[in-house]
């Protein structure tokens, strides 16, 4: 049972590159988000999508582009990236309904020189 | 907007004792969704306990329970018989009822479990 997988698991860039983080989830849920983590600040949401053809921004989306044409896959965009984007992304889906249990992927540690 | 404070950025506790960890937040909702969230060194986030809370009785988790106090907007977390494998970075977590996707975390608290 697969759940929420991300690549890559770790990414060193140079400033101004471009790279895409990916996630996937096998779960059909319909709610998926983006976290990023930095030390004393817990996680904050970047985007989130609840459903195919919808995202939507979070606490602190600059920088960083969403798109969710499937159900499963909710990628990330960087599109010229920064130091300040140094960090731990997270990937997170959840069902609708009562239950509303985010599940995590197990982070992408990204590295901006 | 709703906001989470966790006020211990570091606790420790002696193995098999018990540890409380804080949490208070605000908002003006009523129906809404409190987390307990683990994040041990392999940086996996793990769902430790859940309140939801229109429901006054406190959630149990076997050696995990929660104290919530509604009007004072409080939530911690009670580890008993702590163990070493309990030490990780602890995240309250809110949710709206109605807003899927949006979790508003605090800033964690370290816990070390000392043999």
């Amino acid at each position: 049972n697969a759940g929420v997988t991300q690549t890559p698991k770790f990414q060193v860039l140079k400033t101004g590159q471009s790279m895409t983080l990916q996630c996937a989830q096998d779960m059909n849920h319909e709610y998926m988000s983006w976290y990023r983590q930095d030390p004393g600040m817990g996680l904050r949401l970047i985007h989130y999508s609840v459903g195919a053809g919808i995202t939507d921004q979070g606490e602190v989306p600059n920088g960083y582009n969403v798109s969710r044409s499937t159900t499963e896959d909710f990628p990330l965009r960087l599109l010229s990236a920064a130091p300040s984007q140094t960090s731990v992304y997270f990937c997170a889906s959840s069902e609708t309904g009562a239950k509303n249990i985010q599940y995590f992927g197990a982070g992408t540690r990204l590295s901006v020189l | 907007a709703q906001t989470v404070t966790q006020s211990q950025p570091e606790m420790s506790v002696q193995e098999a004792e018990t540890v409380t960890l804080s949490c208070t937040y605000d908002t003006s909702e009523n129906n809404y969704y409190l987390f307990w969230y683990k994040q041990p060194p392999s940086r996996q986030m793990i769902l430790v306990i859940r309140q939801e809370a229109y429901k006054q009785q406190n959630a149990t988790e076997n050696r995990f329970s929660v104290n919530f106090q509604k009007a004072a907007k409080s939530f911690s977390l009670k580890i008993s018989d702590s163990q070493l494998g309990d030490t990780a970075m602890y995240f309250c977590a809110f949710k709206r009822y109605n807003q899927g996707g949006k979790l508003i975390f605090g800033q964690g608290t370290e816990l070390s479990v000392k043999p």
